[in-house]
């Protein structure tokens, strides 16, 4: 089945600063790769995705890269602000019912 | 759009009882929900995938018979835990992935069931 890392699983930037998060995943079928930002206590939210025909998406301060031959995905947030730290994760879609297999998640911490 | 709610948002049982959760697409019609589940400062771990007038199909490690889903209209799936134990303690949350042509895969999530078992 298919397998996704994600790293780094804990991250700290200040605020104004990027943060740049690196998935993988194993099975080359694999064809819709979505982030969710998930605040404590809450349900993840999606906040940004790709789909394997595109090598890069873009929406005001977050971007995802995808390079298909290498198995791995990026999302980039920029000029990072207190609002964004929270737990980020990366996901993989496969299969006709669209099943996500998650990495384990981003701690992202924005300090003032 | 594209809003999933979730009911209760918290529910604390004592152990032997069942425990239902109501998972609703509100603007939107779901063919397909799933069920996660999330262990504190862990991923999401997929549970059973739920089709609209069909047997929700389940996870490798997953009971069917103490997790039962139910998926009944286009638009609702609820969960129910039976006879709940300590361990069944979890967030449980819920998604629905919108009726329509193109964005097939994109899964809207609920807002999560804190289950506590005593």
């Amino acid at each position: 089945g298919e397998n996704v890392e994600q790293h780094p699983s804990t991250l700290s930037v200040q605020e104004g600063d990027s943060a740049v998060i690196k998935c993988t995943y194993s099975d080359s079928a694999s064809n819709y790769f979505p982030w969710y930002k998930q605040e404590l206590g809450k349900g993840p939210q999606l906040i940004i995705d790709i789909r394997s025909n595109v090598g890069e998406k873009k929406d005001q301060r977050i971007a995802v890269t995808l390079n298909k031959t290498a198995k791995h995905f990026s999302l980039h947030i920029t000029e990072t602000q207190p609002e964004d730290s929270a737990v980020y994760f990366c996901a993989a879609s496969i299969g006709s019912w669209g099943k996500l297999q998650f990495g384990a998640g981003t701690q992202v911490v924005v300090t003032p | 759009g594209a809003v999933v709610s979730q009911h209760p948002s918290r529910v604390i049982c004592k152990s032997g009882t069942s425990v239902k959760i109501e998972c609703r697409s509100l603007d939107f019609q779901a063919t397909t929900m799933f069920w996660y589940r999330q262990f504190p400062k862990q991923s999401l771990m997929l549970m059973a995938t739920s089709n609209e007038g069909s047997k929700a199909t389940y996870e490798q490690g997953v009971e069917k018979d103490k997790f039962l889903i139910n998926h009944a209209s286009l638009t609702l799936s609820t969960l129910t835990v039976t006879s709940a134990h300590p361990e069944d303690s979890s967030f449980y949350i819920c998604s629905a992935k919108p009726l329509r042509q193109g964005s097939t895969d994109t899964q809207y999530f609920g807002p999560g069931t804190r289950l506590t078992v005593l």
